[in-house]
């Protein structure tokens, strides 16, 4: 299978903190994660892909400086949000594809509910 | 640009009856096309992949088609349960190195 894992599950933080969340694909290696945000009742977004060893890209709109996304392994995929404002509450989705597979297939985390006061 | 459309945002049937949701797509050709469900609260999950030298594909009560003159994907649950309500997500093979979802379609089963 390809289980991909998020932690945590929810989180409530206080205007101006930083949060950050973890990506972890559980048995296989994903040089590539990607990061949505979903807010209710709306489709998922495309924020970033994330790339192993390198810098991310991001979606036209989304601040990079903002929401900081590291790939430091092949199984690990950060992304934090800085100074996070109320309008940053969502809900946080990452996934990741099997290199071992010939198609696209995304594999995605269970999510993160963050909500900021 | 390319874009995706899924034929409506909510789709209300009776249990039983075949559930039908529909995916177009404009401005590009994709290689696959690939079904999501997504129940509130958590992420997507990956359900069929139908490619485009492929007419149709099922897996147990669920049917999609590609018809890739019309450039549209039709996404059939039959024996509709109620366990099915939920909303599901088309997304065609982007030229690109990532998936773009369509909006979804949000679909309830009552009983």
């Amino acid at each position: 299978g390809a289980v991909v894992s998020q932690h945590p599950s929810w989180v409530i933080c206080k205007s101006g903190t930083s949060v950050k969340i973890e990506c972890r694909s559980l048995d296989f290696q994903a040089t590539t994660m990607f990061w949505y945000r979903q807010f209710p009742k709306q489709s998922l977004m495309l924020m970033a892909t994330s790339n192993e060893g390198s810098k991310a890209t991001y979606e036209q709109g989304v601040e990079k400086d903002k929401f900081l996304i590291n790939h430091a392994s092949l199984t690990l995929s950060t992304l934090t949000v800085t100074s996070a404002h109320p309008e940053d509450s969502s809900f946080y989705i990452c996934s990741a594809s099997n290199p071992q597979e010939s198609t696209d297939t995304q594999y995605f985390g269970p999510g993160t509910r963050l909500t900021v006061l | 640009s390319q874009k995706i459309e899924q034929n409506s945002e909510a789709l209300n049937i009776q249990e039983g009856k075949t559930a039908t949701l529909t995916c177009n797509y404009t401005n590009y050709s994709p290689a696959y096309l690939q079904w999501y469900r997504q129940d509130p609260g958590r992420g997507p999950v990956f359900l069929l992949l139908i490619r485009e030298n492929e007419k149709e594909k099922k897996k147990e009560r669920l049917k999609v088609t590609f018809d890739t003159t019309l450039k549209q994907s039709l996404f059939h649950i039959t024996a509709s349960q109620p366990a099915d309500s939920a909303t599901y997500l088309c997304a065609p093979d982007s030229s690109a190195s990532k998936i773009i979802f369509g909006s979804g379609t949000r679909l309830s089963i009552r009983p």
